[in-house]
């Protein structure tokens, strides 16, 4: 069965201070892989996904990147973390073939 | 492009009442459609989907969900709720290239 980490589990950073939060899936090849944002009170906002190693495709432009090191491994860094960069990150996967999209357990980040 | 509306940010209902949580979507041509459920703290977890073929779709849980074409709508029903329902629910459509576009989602309150 696939199975899908994230860590770390809760952050907390000063403004100005990178970030490397890192995702990882088990049991499957060449996903499909995304990052989504969830501010307090609000829906998924998608950041960023990949449909294999080194294609990166950015929904909405911010101070946030993302790389597809390996197959099955994807990193959102930030070179200096803002206050508005708060929030619930969330990763998810899906099968090329198929619609639905299976999510990590999510990194909490707290900037101050 | 898709969209979804949730109609509903919050739906309080006591134990072993039936709730209803509507969804409606922007019309396409095709339509995959989906209801997640969060928990708080947690990552989404699949409910149920609509690819094609019967209009009311069983998922976990107990919940269940109806097409409506003509209404453009995939409301998810319980006839029966517990406690433990108390989370976040999102619908959401499947988008091309690979993207799913999440309604804002719905407060789910049981109270005893």
């Amino acid at each position: 069965s696939q199975t899908i980490h994230q860590w770390p589990a809760t952050l907390v950073q000063p403004v100005g201070s990178p970030l490397s939060l890192e995702c990882t899936v088990e049991g499957t090849s060449n996903p499909n892989l995304y990052w989504y944002r969830q501010a307090a009170g609000r829906g998924l906002q998608l950041l960023f996904y990949s449909v294999g190693i080194g294609q990166i495709s950015s929904e909405v432009p911010q101070n946030l990147s993302a790389s597809r090191p390996q197959d099955r491994q994807f990193i959102l860094s930030s070179k200096k973390l803002l206050l508005s960069d708060s929030g619930f990150y969330l990763c998810a996967w899906s099968r090329g073939e198929h619609y639905e999209q299976y999510f990590g357990p999510g990194t909490r980040l707290t900037v101050t | 492009a898709q969209s979804v509306t949730q109609l509903d940010s919050q739906v309080p209902v006591f134990e072993e009442a039936p709730v209803e949580l509507r969804c409606n979507y922007s019309s396409s041509v095709s339509v995959y459609l989906f209801w997640y459920v969060q928990y708080p703290n947690q990552g989404l977890q699949l409910l149920l989907k609509y690819l094609s073929g019967s209009t009311l779709v069983k998922g976990i849980n107990g919940f269940e969900a109806e097409f409506n074409k003509s209404q453009t709508s995939f409301h998810l029903r319980k006839p029966s709720v517990h406690i433990s329902d108390t989370a976040e629910y999102f619908c959401a459509v499947y988008n091309q290239g690979g993207k799913l576009i999440f309604g804002q989602g719905t407060e789910l309150s049981v109270k005893p």
